[in-house]
């Protein structure tokens, strides 16, 4: 039972354009909600994360947007820069959890 | 600012050995957290703890694995008897105990079965 998805496996955009990547999920009982990305061969880096009582959060160059009646959140990145590429998941967690939920991870590629 | 630690960084052991796995977590994190991590998929969650008390376990940990913390600092993950399967990354994370705190991770111990 895969309560967070994130059915684009990859996604190439050109450096300075916008990379838009998406989640789903599925239990109405998550109320956090993080994205964290990936280098091979490193461990998960948190990027940045919304709570349930907000639909927008912005750091820098990352903006998440959660849209709670669809069930989705989407991470911003613009510009994207080459040094953007990695995996990126999101996660799901919430004040009645201590664990995180995570979707299968999204490729993101930037070309220069 | 250290961050999560973990030792050690590769295991390579043949099937039936016993493994064991350290964790340093961020030194007032007081919430430790293990996961498994395999080709293609997001990190599967295994265990946390608070301090010292382990508070949740999957049903992925099986009879075979065993996790502490006995002094609510550092943890080990042990696996005994390994098996194929076993064969994955495993992570530690750590966060502090409030309400919405993102969790940090070391970068793993990738295991391998021969």
């Amino acid at each position: 039972d895969q309560q967070v998805k994130q059915n684009s496996p990859s996604l190439s955009v050109q450096e300075g354009r916008i990379s838009i990547l998406n989640c789903d999920y599925t239990n109405s009982m998550f109320d956090y909600f993080l994205w964290y990305k990936k280098y091979p061969a490193e461990g998960p880096t948190f990027l940045i994360s919304i709570s349930s009582i907000k639909d927008k959060n912005e750091d820098g160059r990352f903006t998440v947007f959660l849209n709670k009646s669809a069930k989705h959140l989407s991470l911003h990145i613009v510009p994207s820069q080459p040094g953007d590429s990695a995996v990126y998941f999101c996660a799901a967690g919430g004040t009645s959890y201590g664990k995180l939920t995570f979707g299968q991870g999204t490729i993101l590629t930037v070309h220069p | 600012d250290t961050g999560v630690s973990q030792d050690p960084r590769h295991k390579i052991t043949k099937r039936g050995q016993n493994v064991t796995f350290r964790c340093d977590p961020i030194s007032e994190h007081n919430r430790l957290y293990w996961y498994r991590q395999t080709l293609g998929q997001g990190p599967e969650f295994l265990t946390y703890f608070q301090n010292e008390a382990q508070l949740e376990k999957s049903r992925l940990l099986s009879d075979r694995f065993s996790a502490e913390r006995p002094k609510g600092s550092f943890s080990t993950l042990e696996i005994q008897r390994t098996e194929q399967g076993d064969s994955a990354m495993y992570l530690c994370a750590s966060s502090l105990d409030r309400v919405n705190q993102p969790q940090h991770f070391g970068d793993g111990t990738r295991l391998s079965i021969l």
